[in-house]
């Protein structure tokens, strides 16, 4: 079956930089494109990037456009989120998320369990 | 990049039935129909309920559906049963190929 696990998350202080992964499997995972969405504590989802299957093309919401970068490494079955300048608004749930669609952000259609970034010093 | 507007509470009986809203612009839920419904129960991740506006993955119950007029979306809870208690979340393709999503409707069964 469909397996997203996040990984990477943790405590990090404002002005730092941190990198998570998703590792895929159950599915061919260079066929799809990929999300990364976030949840404040008590606040709804936020979505925050895509990359499209082949790497051609990435988009980020304003939040986090110059800051995050989606990338992926189709040989390794792995999603990743480089984060820096980290602020203690970012402190969040993070999700990685599997589209429906190869080049278009259709649905979200399975979700990791999210990985957990503090933001505090 | 503005979210998509829902009620923040919509409450109802066992048996009833309810209907969420969530509106959107002509640059988003208005030109596509790639919008999304997702249910999110307490400390879990969200789970995709509709797609593609009207369309049930499998597995989920005919009780819930979806539907779009001009620049808003709609999703229906059909016999409302105390396990659809949860958060719904709307999404939505933009014309600058993102994804906006909803503020969030709590559902409450009475």
């Amino acid at each position: 079956q469909v397996q997203l696990v996040e990984s990477g998350g943790g405590v990090v202080q404002p002005g730092r930089s941190l990198r998570l992964a998703c590792a895929a499997s159950g599915f061919s995972f260079s066929s799809y494109g990929m999300h990364w969405v976030r949840q404040a504590p008590g606040k709804g989802l936020e979505w925050l990037a895509v990359i499209w299957y082949d790497v051609s093309s990435k988009y980020y919401a304003d939040s986090v456009k110059g800051r995050f970068t989606i990338s992926r490494d189709n040989s390794k079955n792995t999603l990743y989120l480089q984060m820096s300048s980290l602020r203690a608004e970012d402190t969040a749930v993070y999700y990685c998320a599997r589209d429906r669609r190869r080049d278009q952000a259709s649905a979200l259609w399975h979700w990791g369990q999210g990985t957990l970034v503090t933001v505090s010093s | 990049q503005s979210a998509l507007t829902q009620p923040a509470s919509v409450s109802g009986s066992p048996g009833q039935s309810i209907t969420i809203s969530c509106t959107g612009t002509s640059s988003d839920v208005g030109v596509y129909n790639f919008v999304s419904w997702y249910q999110q129960h307490p400390g879990k991740a969200p789970k995709l309920m509709i797609f593609d506006v009207s369309n049930r993955p499998s597995g989920v119950s005919d009780r819930f559906s979806g539907s779009k007029s001009a620049n808003t979306a709609s999703l229906t809870i059909s016999g409302l049963q105390a396990e659809d208690e949860a958060d719904y979340y709307c999404s939505s393709y933009t014309t600058s190929s993102t994804v906006v999503f909803g503020g969030g409707t709590k559902v409450t069964v009475l």
